[in-house]
């Protein structure tokens, strides 16, 4: 298919590790990227992975890539009830300078 | 204060009127975009503007046009709103010399169509 695909809901305790997946379309896709949209906000880059890397951690955040099947994932580590949001992934793709977005992964953290 | 401003945050308005959604930026950004966000849709792409002469369609232009007044302006408008034009409107800029094309979202406005 066309679409970016996520699952539209996690729900985890705070303290447990959450790991939002994600397919993408384009084997040719340079960039990929995990927004992330707070409550009444829009959306704010919260990290990206070049197509040539497998791994990127950032604090409590770790993206995987796996070119092969086309996927792509967010790990975050302690998960707090302040990274109760919406969590988009996008690519960019092949040719394109506009990210293709998915439906988003609303992440409930719960006590 | 915010890079990316959008006016109004929130609209109510009548089947039929003319509505328009400003978008103003301070990131110095050639690149803007419109988008809508409708539950369980996501992000879907208006329009994009990548210089103040250039306009471009996206996935569902049908019902909106845009204006680029200026680099830093782009403004959306819905010559005649109808109900399922009901969503959150985002505006957002980015840099062609940027090499990740990172995008920079506004608040949002919240348009609701009676």
């Amino acid at each position: 298919g066309e679409d970016v695909e996520q699952s539209l809901f996690l729900s985890v305790r705070e303290g447990d590790s959450s790991v939002i997946n994600c397919t993408y379309t384009d084997s040719s896709s340079t960039y990929l990227y995990w927004y992330k949209q707070e409550p009444g906000a829009g959306l704010q880059l919260l990290t990206y992975i070049f197509s040539n890397m497998d791994m990127k951690q950032d604090q409590r955040l770790t993206v995987l890539l796996n070119k092969k099947d086309k996927h792509l994932s967010l790990r975050i580590a302690d998960t707090q009830t302040g990274d109760s949001a919406i969590y988009f992934c996008a690519e960019r793709r092949g040719g394109s300078y506009i990210p293709t977005f998915g439906r988003g992964t609303s992440l409930i953290v719960h006590p | 204060d915010a890079d990316v401003t959008q006016t109004p945050r929130n609209r109510i308005t009548k089947t039929g009127k003319r509505i328009m959604l400003e978008c103003s930026q301070t990131k110095g950004h050639d690149r803007m975009y419109w988008y809508r966000q409708d539950p369980g849709l996501g992000l879907r792409l208006i329009y994009y503007s990548f210089d103040v002469k250039d306009i471009n369609k996206g996935e569902i232009s049908d019902g909106y046009s845009v204006s680029r007044q200026a680099q830093a302006k782009f403004s959306l408008s819905l010559e005649s709103a109808i109900p399922n034009q009901t969503a959150l409107y985002f505006c957002a800029t980015s840099d062609t010399g940027s090499s990740t094309d990172t995008q920079y979202f506004g608040p949002g406005t919240r348009l609701t169509v009676l």
